[in-house]
């Protein structure tokens, strides 16, 4: 079956510090994808990476960073410096590669961020 | 580009009554799916369709429908509402399906309160 579990509920952090928001997933296929989305109160969803279980680089895009280890079905997020404006809402997904599953991602429960200036 | 585009953001409506959701995805899109985020038990996905079918459904009742016309646009009915409806109801877009290796892009939802 497919899972994703967020363990940390809320985070919070003082400006200027990093944080890592930990994303455990479970799945039976070889080949899947793993999101990251970020919610600010308004509600839209924002993409921020896509992965591909074939793919296990690390990526870095500006403050932000992902560690990807199927070994231990984790994609963890980590915001280095943190800000204020980074204060949302954190959701990890996953979708399977199967002609069968064409519109679903499953998602974790979220974890809340609050950065304090 | 302009994004994927729902409306109404906000609406309230009474129990019994039934609700129509519309969603433009992003332009060249062709997979349109619908979410449901609730306190509760989160985001929840309720069907995606391409090219006018719906291709997968997720686990909630007959009173969830939609549909999809030739242009990609996309619109969701909820029929008989109940309390628990109440709910962000997310639309999101991508080129053919998130099972096949695209971005799944969503809208800022449509906030659905039932009294």
């Amino acid at each position: 079956a497919q899972k994703v579990t967020q363990a940390q509920t809320e985070i919070s952090v003082v400006e200027k510090e990093d944080v890592t928001l930990d994303c455990v997933y479970e799945t039976r296929d070889t080949t899947y994808y793993l999101f990251w989305y970020k919610q600010p109160p308004s509600g839209e969803l924002v993409f921020l990476i896509r992965r591909n279980s074939f793919d296990e680089q690390n990526e870095i895009s500006g403050r932000y960073s992902w560690n990807f280890q199927k070994s231990t079905s984790s994609f963890n997020f980590t915001i280095t410096a943190s800000q204020v404006v980074d204060s949302a809402v954190y959701f990890c997904a996953l979708s399977e590669a199967r002609s069968s599953n064409t519109g679903k991602l499953i998602f974790g429960q979220g974890t809340t961020l609050q950065v304090k200036p | 580009k302009a994004g994927v585009t729902q409306t109404p953001r906000y609406l309230i409506k009474t129990r019994g009554q039934q609700v129509t959701l519309s969603c433009s995805p992003i332009s060249g899109h062709r997979s349109v799916s619908w979410y449901q985020q609730t306190p509760g038990q989160g985001l929840q996905f309720l069907f995606e369709y391409f090219s006018e079918t719906q291709r997968n459904k997720g686990n909630f009742p007959g009173r969830f429908s939609g549909r999809q016309f030739s242009n990609s646009r996309s619109e969701m009915n909820v029929s008989t509402l109940e309390l628990g409806d109440s709910a962000l109801y997310l639309c999101a877009s991508s080129l053919v399906g998130v099972g096949l290796g695209n971005t799944i892009y969503f809208g800022e939802g449509s906030w659905l309160t039932v009294v």
